[in-house]
């Protein structure tokens, strides 16, 4: 079963926009992740924020971590053609020893 | 240095055929994992391996599905006998430690079951 849900499920965003995207989740976690999945390829993580965090950047990329509402949200700022792709949140709940549960994902299409 | 590598990259075969997936983790990586991808499930994990040994398959579908680590460097993932409903793409992730830490993924293999 999906642990993570992402929301929008689709964004469509022209080069230079940030692009926003949100995850909600529902048991208590060790850590949340970050995955992007570009077309006909494997997910590659992006960014990994644990428990106790509550904001982590990483080039663009920019993730936050609301644990009272189990909630993270991934921003993109100026965002690229290269962008383009689905982003998954991942949890690793604290009774499952390092599994992760991934949510459906959001596409995202950046324009020219 | 070489990520995870899997093969191979796409297979089509008829409904009855035995599949057998493969998988290379990055060297040094203590954690193998297998997951399927679709569009009606997402990603859900199958199995995964801590130092070649099987810790926990409760997400494998069915008896028809095995996985083995007979070393560590080598897994495969076979499907006896497959059907049309096992068409999906399986993916192989590693990592050094099994909490606190990203898994890294290969690129997939797209199964095709007519």
């Amino acid at each position: 079963s999906q642990q993570g849900e992402e929301d929008p499920q689709a964004l469509s965003i022209q080069e230079g926009e940030n692009a926003t995207m949100n995850c909600s989740y529902k048991t208590s976690i060790n850590n949340l992740q970050w995955y992007r999945q570009n077309s006909g390829r494997g997910l590659v993580h992006l960014i990994l924020i644990r428990s106790n965090e509550r904001e982590k950047h990483s080039g663009r990329l920019r993730v936050t971590l609301d644990t009272s509402k189990k909630s993270s949200s991934l921003l993109i700022t100026a965002s690229r053609a290269a962008d383009t792709a689905s982003y998954f949140c991942a949890t690793d709940e604290e009774d499952s020893w390092g599994k992760l549960q991934f949510g459906a994902g959001t596409q995202v299409v950046v324009t020219p | 240095d070489a990520g995870v590598i899997q093969s191979p990259r796409h297979e089509v075969t008829e409904m009855g055929q035995e599949v057998t997936l493969r998988c290379k983790p990055i060297s040094g990586h203590d954690y193998l994992f297998w997951y399927r991808q679709t569009m009606m499930r997402g990603l859900e994990l199958l199995i995964y391996f801590n130092n070649n040994v099987p810790i926990d398959d409760s997400g494998m579908p069915e008896d028809r599905f095995s996985a083995k680590m007979p070393n560590a460097s080598f897994s495969t993932l076979k499907i006896q006998p497959s059907e049309p409903r096992d068409s999906a793409v399986y993916f192989c992730a590693s990592n050094m430690a099994l909490s606190n830490q990203p898994q890294h993924f290969g690129d997939g293999t797209r199964l095709s079951i007519l």
